[in-house]
């Protein structure tokens, strides 16, 4: 079955150190990777995908990812957080060859910048 | 320029009533899908539309859950006899060529 594991329900940094949320998956054949944040009531904003290439993958607000096929993994990093970037963060996978639309989402970390 | 829009915007109903939420998607996007976001199950799918072919309903909890999309744009989600466990934020998305989906801000529905 495919499945995507956030291990941490949260996530703590002070503002101005980088910043990590974990995320790895388990799916057959080639992954496609992305992650969103959510904002307190507001719906799911894309942040950077993984569908084939550089490993690195950068995104918006200064987030990029790295996919690693040997670990299943796909860490979201930052390398500066800043006190915005709390909010919910979701990764997921495409869980259809095909169709990318039809995503499985790992429970959420949320993330908490401190001043 | 104009994003996926959702309504109501929160709906309190009393259980066995009858609800529909509405999901206005991109201009233009072919692809519409319908999410359920509650705290014990996190983000599940519901149902999937992609042009005129059959929906992909596999996620759907019950049949008590059905959605349309009218003329490959609008797309209505009805519960019927809701329940207390329906209860969830749900969440509409369209999606053009590339492989984003685009959320809406999503339909909080209270069944008490």
């Amino acid at each position: 079955a495919q499945s995507v594991a956030q291990p941490e329900d949260q996530v703590n940094v002070a503002e101005g150190n980088p910043l990590t949320v974990k995320c790895t998956y388990s799916v057959s054949g080639n992954p496609y990777l992305f992650w969103y944040v959510q904002y307190p009531n507001r719906g799911l904003q894309f942040l950077l995908k993984y569908i084939t290439g550089d490993n690195l993958v950068k995104g918006s607000y200064g987030f990029e990812a790295e996919f690693n096929k040997s670990q299943t993994s796909f860490h979201l990093k930052k390398p500066s957080a800043l006190v915005s970037d709390s909010a919910l963060y979701f990764c997921a996978v495409s869980g259809a060859a095909g169709n990318t639309g039809k995503l499985i989402f790992g429970q959420g970390t949320t993330l908490q910048v401190k001043p | 320029g104009a994003g996926v829009s959702q309504s109501p915007s929160n709906k309190v109903t009393e259980k066995g009533k009858d609800v529909e939420l509405r999901c206005d998607p991109i201009s233009g996007h072919t692809a519409l899908y319908w999410y359920r976001q509650s705290l014990g199950q996190g983000l599940e799918f519901l149902i999937y539309f992609q042009g005129n072919s059959a929906p992909d309903k596999s996620g759907l909890p019950s049949d008590r859950f059905s959605a349309e999309r009218t003329g490959g744009s609008v797309s209505t989600l009805t519960i019927q006899r809701t329940q207390q466990e329906d209860s969830a934020v749900y969440l509409c998305a369209s999606r053009l060529a590339d492989t984003v989906l685009y959320f809406g801000p999503g339909t909080r529905l209270t069944v008490l």
